[in-house]
């Protein structure tokens, strides 16, 4: 299994709030992903980066922002949270489909971010 | 713009039973990555098959299936002799040639029924 982990866990917070969910992984994959799985919509990417320093936006990126200072840490900030970003949040791992490694992507436990 | 298509939210099956689960997908990649992921009812998700589009050649682990069809764009899952441990949702999702902007189908519950 990937070493991936995701903090918080569980989070409440109310409107209007800034909330900041972090991945960590211990693998060492170079591209690193946040998703949020609502009801309905199956998994829709946020975020992704490609290297340190280097991200791009998904298909639900308004609201967010994100930071990868480090290999193995990705940071997911909602400036200001609202009801709307109520949410289960993934982070995945994976490498280049040209490294001949695998390239699938590995998944944390998720966030379950509620907010009031 | 990618898309991926799982057409049946929700398949009952009784056990023991063979059950397909549809994937139609669109994109303007000649080269792009195809993944099946299962989520069980504890929440996870885990990866179950990879395909990238140079490889049409069908799958079988077990009793999972996979057959992969360009020239339909699907790539389609097949549970033999279903058993309980097999209720959960699944997942069809594609990637671009970089293997970076994912995008995952909508899932198909699928229930087995003892």
């Amino acid at each position: 299994d990937a070493g991936i982990t995701q903090s918080p866990r569980h989070k409440v917070t109310e409107t209007g709030t800034p909330v900041t969910l972090r991945c960590h992984q211990t693998e060492n994959h170079r591209y690193m992903y946040w998703y949020r799985q609502d009801p309905g919509h199956g998994l829709r990417l946020i975020h992704y980066s490609y290297g340190v320093k280097d991200t791009d936006k998904g298909e639900v990126s308004d609201g967010y922002s994100v930071s990868r200072s480090k290999t193995e840490d990705f940071l997911l900030t909602l400036e200001s949270a609202t009801s709307s970003q109520t949410s289960v949040y993934f982070c995945a791992i994976s490498h280049p489909p040209t490294t001949g490694l695998s390239y699938e992507q590995y998944f944390g436990p998720g966030t379950r971010l509620t907010v009031t | 713009a990618q898309k991926v298509t799982q057409a049946q939210t929700e398949i009952s099956v009784v056990e023991k039973e063979d059950v397909t689960l549809d994937c139609v997908y669109e994109t303007r990649d000649t080269t792009y990555y195809l993944f099946w992921y299962k989520q069980p009812p504890s929440g996870e998700l885990v990866f179950l098959i990879r395909r990238n589009s140079f490889d049409e050649q069908n799958e079988i682990s077990g009793r999972y299936s996979w057959n992969f069809q360009k020239s339909t764009s699907s790539f389609n899952f097949t549970i033999t002799a279903s058993q309980v441990v097999d209720s959960a949702v699944y997942f069809c999702a594609l990637a671009d040639l970089y293997g970076q902007n994912f995008v995952f189908g909508p899932g198909t519950r699928l229930s087995v029924l003892p």
